[in-house]
């Protein structure tokens, strides 16, 4: 498979613990976004990588998130002491250049 | 502010029928635009994408039309198929004065009736 693969598909964490998600994008996609998407709505973006260096961040991205994507080709989204409105859909989509290819998401469900 | 919206939230049709999903959106400096189909459970499936210099971009079983002049943007399908029951998103992007990231709609669902 050489789509965009991202690691866990479901994470149920306890409110105030962190959770570290994995997204490995399509090779040779040079950008890589992470978006959120709740139920019932269309994703919103959160963070824009070109290779390893983060260019853009919304103003969702609190400072408990952190995205990474150190060599360049997979990234990881961070979100530390989780709160039950981080319950969502963490989406990642890899891209040369124009579309955009999403993953299958992590579904984070904080109790 | 900037949105991307749809007139409709949900469209039955007939199988065999054409479908027509219709999608409004309000930044005019836009430049790209792109529907996907995102099934229950899974991420968004890229159908179609077109560029603003252009009005009509046709796939498989698949047409966009961009209206520039009233900021309206459309997918068709033809034939629609049970396979095609899924909710979609139309969203834009400014790759002229951003890095392209997308800005959804809430999305249209699709049903098809055997």
């Amino acid at each position: 498979d050489t789509g965009v693969s991202q690691n866990p598909r479901h994470k149920i964490t306890k409110r105030g613990q962190n959770v570290t998600f994995r997204c490995d994008p399509i090779s040779e996609h040079n950008r890589l976004y992470w978006y959120r998407q709740t139920l019932g709505q269309g994703p919103e973006f959160l963070t824009y990588f070109q290779n390893e260096a983060q260019l853009e961040k919304s103003r969702l991205l609190s400072d408990r998130f952190s995205a990474e994507r150190p060599k360049g080709s997979f990234s990881t989204l961070e979100i530390q002491r989780t709160e039950q409105g981080d319950s969502a859909m963490y989406l990642c989509a890899s891209s040369p250049r124009g579309e955009q290819y999403f993953g299958p998401g992590t579904r984070l469900t904080v109790t | 502010g900037e949105s991307v919206g749809l007139h409709l939230p949900t469209l039955s049709v007939q199988e065999g029928d054409n479908s027509i999903i219709n999608c409004a959106y309000s930044n005019s400096a836009s430049d790209y635009f792109i529907w996907y189909k995102q099934e229950s459970g899974k991420g968004p499936q890229f159908i179609i994408d077109i560029r603003s210099n252009m009005d009509k971009r046709q796939g498989q079983r698949v047409t966009v039309l961009l209206n520039k002049t009233v900021k309206h943007l459309s997918l068709q399908i033809a034939a629609t198929q049970p396979g095609d029951s899924a909710v979609y998103f139309c969203a834009e992007a400014n790759y002229g004065g951003s890095q392209g990231n997308l800005i959804f709609g809430k999305g249209t669902k699709l049903s098809v009736k055997p």
